[in-house]
């Protein structure tokens, strides 16, 4: 089957701490993945997408295909980036599927 | 303004009854997608379309219709609805061939 697992439902980090919110897929083509971000009383909208090999608001994310894991991180964490983090992947055409989600949390 | 809309934002229905929810978006964007969201699931695609009068299912397209009659609209009708259909409705649009999707802000649907 062709999915995005997103381990952790919740995590919890200190402001100024490291990051990494996991993304594992499923899918036997070469995959095209991304990262949406849905800050509180705002649009889901797109963080980032591997292709680019950008990073955001001072997040990375590396796909490694070996561990067919997409993880999402930054090295040091703001109370702004507290928000609901989905890893998203296209399976057919513009069939795009989304994980489970991960919210964080940024503590003061 | 421009952008991606959603109507309405807020409904409650009974079981058994016809509900639409309407999609507009102002950019000519190709394609057009319908989510559901759910607590535990995330987003799951329902249907979508790559272009008017074209539209192909998605993850869980039961219980659902979509038509897409000019490029701009894209409504979502739930036929008979049932309590299990209770969810927060997501239409986005894409920029071609980008990945980039984006989301109206959400149609919060309760079935009673």
């Amino acid at each position: 089957a062709q999915r995005v697992t997103q381990p952790e439902k919740l995590l919890s980090v200190f402001k100024g701490a490291p990051v990494e919110l996991k993304c594992n897929y499923s899918y036997s083509g070469s995959p095209e993945l991304f990262w949406y971000v849905q800050y509180s009383r705002q649009r889901l909208q797109l963080l980032l997408r591997h292709i680019s090999r950008e990073s955001i608001k001072g997040f990375t994310a590396d796909l490694n295909k070996g561990e067919t894991s997409f993880h999402l991180k930054k090295p040091f964490a703001q109370e702004e980036d507290s928000a609901m983090y989905y890893c998203a992947l296209i399976v057919n055409n513009n069939d795009m599927r989304f994980g489970a989600g991960t919210r964080l949390t940024v503590k003061p | 303004d421009a952008g991606i809309t959603q109507s309405p934002r807020y409904k409650i229905t009974e079981t058994g009854r016809q509900v639409t929810l309407m999609c507009h978006q102002t950019w000519s964007h190709s394609y057009m997608f319908w989510y559901r969201q759910d607590l535990g699931h995330g987003l799951r695609l329902i249907y979508y379309s790559a272009a008017a009068d074209i539209t192909d299912k998605g993850e869980v397209p039961d219980g659902y219709v979509v038509s897409r009659s000019k490029t701009e609209n894209f409504p979502l009708t739930l036929e008979s609805a049932t309590r299990s259909q209770t969810s927060v409705y997501f239409c986005a649009s894409e920029r071609e061939g980008l990945g980039e999707l984006f989301f109206g802000e959400g149609s919060r649907l309760t079935v009673l």
